[in-house]
């Protein structure tokens, strides 16, 4: 049974960077893409980014400058970090597996259950 | 990239038949195999519920499909429960190999 569970700070301050870890188990993190999707209050899912293990990564344009990711893979975790932060970040955030065009696997099979990020001084 | 769009709301009485629709462009669903659609109950991790316009995974009830006209997709519940309230989103791989999300359905069973 895959699991992930977010971990991180549940408050950061305006113009800090907010830092979360993804914890897998029941599934290795190597040869795979996994993803950070957020929903703000009251608003829609959006698509953060995803990064392979190997380091590769793609951003959603409208973050990407502000966005950077990380895999450890001798943790079986991956990491996201958000600078610059303001309350427009503030949102519960989720990791997820996927997606993976050449696996076949183009779509987001396995979520944790989310962490919800205030940002506010 | 901008986020395909969805009905806010859309509602149906038990054992009705509804359907969202879910309208992109030629760069996102119309371009591609690649959309899915996620459950999201409150409090709740989203779930997969269609993958690759019209898949099931394993578990899913068939009374959950999908299908595609040009750049718009559809998602169709039968024989509405009241445990299908909650919200949907639909989603698609798009240029660059990125990906976009649905603005989000709230379905209510009446």
């Amino acid at each position: 049974q895959v699991q992930l569970q977010e971990s991180g700070p549940g408050l950061v301050k305006p113009s800090e960077t907010l830092s979360l870890t993804c914890f897998v188990s029941g599934a290795s993190i190597n040869n795979d893409y996994w993803s950070w999707i957020r929903r703000p209050a009251e608003k829609g899912l959006e698509w953060i980014g995803r990064i392979h293990s190997s380091g590769s990564a793609n951003f959603n344009p409208s973050l990407q400058r502000r966005v950077t990711m990380s895999v450890d893979k001798s943790r079986n975790q991956f990491s996201l970090k958000l600078n610059s932060v303001t309350a427009a970040d503030t949102a519960v955030y989720y990791c997820a597996r996927g997606y993976f065009r050449s696996a076949g696997r183009v779509y987001f099979d396995y979520w944790g259950q989310g962490t919800l990020v205030t940002v506010s001084s | 990239q901008s986020a395909l769009t969805q009905p806010a709301s859309v509602s149906g009485s038990p054992g009705q038949s509804i359907t969202i629709a879910c309208t992109g462009t030629s760069s996102d669903v119309g371009g591609n195999n690649y959309v899915s659609w996620y459950q999201q109950h409150p409090g709740k991790a989203p779930k997969l519920m269609i993958h690759d316009v019209t898949n099931r995974p394993s578990g899913i009830s068939d009374r959950f499909s999908g299908s595609k006209s040009g750049n718009t997709a559809s998602l169709t519940i039968s024989g509405l429960q009241a445990e299908d309230e909650a919200d949907y989103y639909c989603s698609s791989s798009t240029t660059g190999d990125l990906w976009v999300f649905g603005g989000g359905t709230k379905l209510t069973v009446l």
